[in-house]
């Protein structure tokens, strides 16, 4: 089974940093682009950045760019992402999903709380 | 960026009604178009890509539809599993957007 797991979600400050990190397993990590996409509560769907298969190629969203770093480790089969300088705004369930003709499957996603 | 406007914001319907949800992108995406199903408290879960190919394991009743800027996701008879919010997505450029979604009850 094709299965995506994040974790590293947790509540921090204004000003701090997070690192979440995916877990791939069920498929060649190593052969796909991935992303990360979030929600804020109550809210839609955020595209946040994406990475290509050696992860040479990164993009983020104007929301995020200059604060976070997208990252994979093929031999781990980990996709990361670090959260600097993290902002109120930032709360939100993240999710790390696979780029194929759009994104499947889905991670059940990590929830970051960024509150004082 | 390419915007994405999903219509209607919500929808209520009976069960074995024909629904149909629109998203119409604010340039053209070619086939870089796909559906999402999310369940309260649940992931996303795709249901269609390149705009009319149907997911694996997803139900006949969901089909998509358009070309150019407008799109349509359809369910042909309803069912009280599919109380749902909706969402579309383009991944023609980036920043890659979603429509804000349509959110399905059953009367």
């Amino acid at each position: 089974e094709e299965q995506l797991v994040e974790s590293g979600g947790g509540l921090v400050q204004p000003g701090g940093s997070l690192r979440l990190s995916c877990a791939a397993s069920g498929f060649t990590f190593a052969k796909f682009w991935m992303y990360w996409v979030r929600q804020g509560p109550g809210k839609g769907l955020e595209w946040i950045s994406q990475i290509n298969i050696d992860g040479s190629d990164t993009t983020y969203a104007e929301s995020v760019k200059g604060r976070f770093t997208i990252s994979r480790d093929n031999a781990e089969n980990t996709l990361y992402l670090q959260m600097n300088s993290l902002r109120v705004e930032d709360t939100a369930v993240y999710y790390c999903t696979r780029g194929t003709m759009g994104f499947d499957p889905w991670g059940q996603g990590t929830l970051v709380t960024v509150s004082s | 960026d390419i915007q994405m406007t999903q219509s209607p914001s919500s929808l209520s319907a009976s069960v074995g009604d024909r629904v149909t949800i629109t998203c119409r992108a604010s340039q053209g995406v070619t086939n870089d178009l796909s559906w999402y199903q999310q369940k309260p408290g649940r992931a996303p879960k795709r249901l269609i890509y390149a705009i009319s190919s149907l997911q694996s394991g997803v139900p006949s009743r969901f089909s998509g539809s358009g070309s150019g800027t407008e799109f349509t996701l359809t369910i042909t008879s309803l069912q009280r599993e599919d109380i749902a919010t909706y969402y579309c997505l383009q991944h023609h450029n980036y920043p890659l957007t979603f429509g804000q979604g349509t959110r399905l009850e059953i009367k």
